[in-house]
């Protein structure tokens, strides 16, 4: 099965300086990133996915890079505000169910 | 549409008792997750339904744990006898189709708290 290797599992940075969360996968048939978002008390929720047939995707401040040869994604998020510290979570999965990475907690110091 | 809607919040039990958990999904999705989160094991699935039939439920931990899912628009994740290792927060989530393929949509969660 998938496995998705994620890091660093905590995150401190200043705000408005760039965040990078890096995640690995194993299978090799596995086509849709998705990375979720995870705030206190609540289910996580996809803010970004990439396909494998796009090396690049961006929306706002958040982007997620797929290097398909190396098995590894990232997600970048720039000009960081307090409002982005929560766990985010990537996943990958080239079967029907979705494997999660263990998460990283992104903290924002305003 | 409420988004998977998932009941109760919060469940404090004795250990020993029996606990089921509630889950209704989006309207017109035909994948359904049941998920465990703890600060150990991370996000950890239990069981997944397509079209209401159980494909994969490899990640349940032991015969104290069940899910059904008698209709399209209601799952339940029921754990009998609970244990104090049980606590955590389950989550439900549902996709459109294809689980791995298109984006889930997780529930708020219900914090279970076994003493």
């Amino acid at each position: 099965g998938e496995n998705v290797e994620q890091h660093p599992s905590t995150l401190s940075v200043q705000e408005g300086d760039s965040a990078v969360i890096k995640c690995t996968y194993s299978d090799s048939a596995s086509n849709y990133f998705p990375w979720y978002k995870q705030e206190l008390g609540k289910g996580p929720q996809l803010i970004i996915d990439i396909r494998s047939n796009v090396g690049e995707k961006k929306d706002q401040r958040i982007a997620v890079t797929l290097n398909k040869t190396a098995k590894h994604f990232s997600l970048h998020i720039t000009e960081t505000q307090p409002e982005d510290s929560a766990v985010y979570f990537c996943a990958g999965g080239g079967s029907y169910i979705p494997t999660f990475g263990r998460g990283t907690s992104l903290i924002v110091h305003p | 549409d409420a988004g998977v809607i998932q009941s109760p919040r919060h469940e404090v039990t004795e250990m020993g008792q029996e606990v089921t958990l509630r889950c209704k999904p989006i309207s017109g999705h035909n994948s359904l997750f049941w998920y465990r989160q703890t600060m150990m094991r991370g996000l950890e699935l239990l069981i997944y339904f397509n079209n209401n039939v159980p494909i994969d439920d490899s990640g349940m931990p032991e015969d104290r744990f069940s899910a059904k899912m008698p209709n399209a628009s209601f799952s339940t994740l029921k754990i009998q006898p609970s244990e104090p290792r049980d606590s955590a927060v389950y989550f439900c989530a549902s996709s459109r189709a294809g689980g791995a393929g298109t984006e889930a949509f997780f529930g708020q969660g219900t914090r279970l708290t076994v003493v």
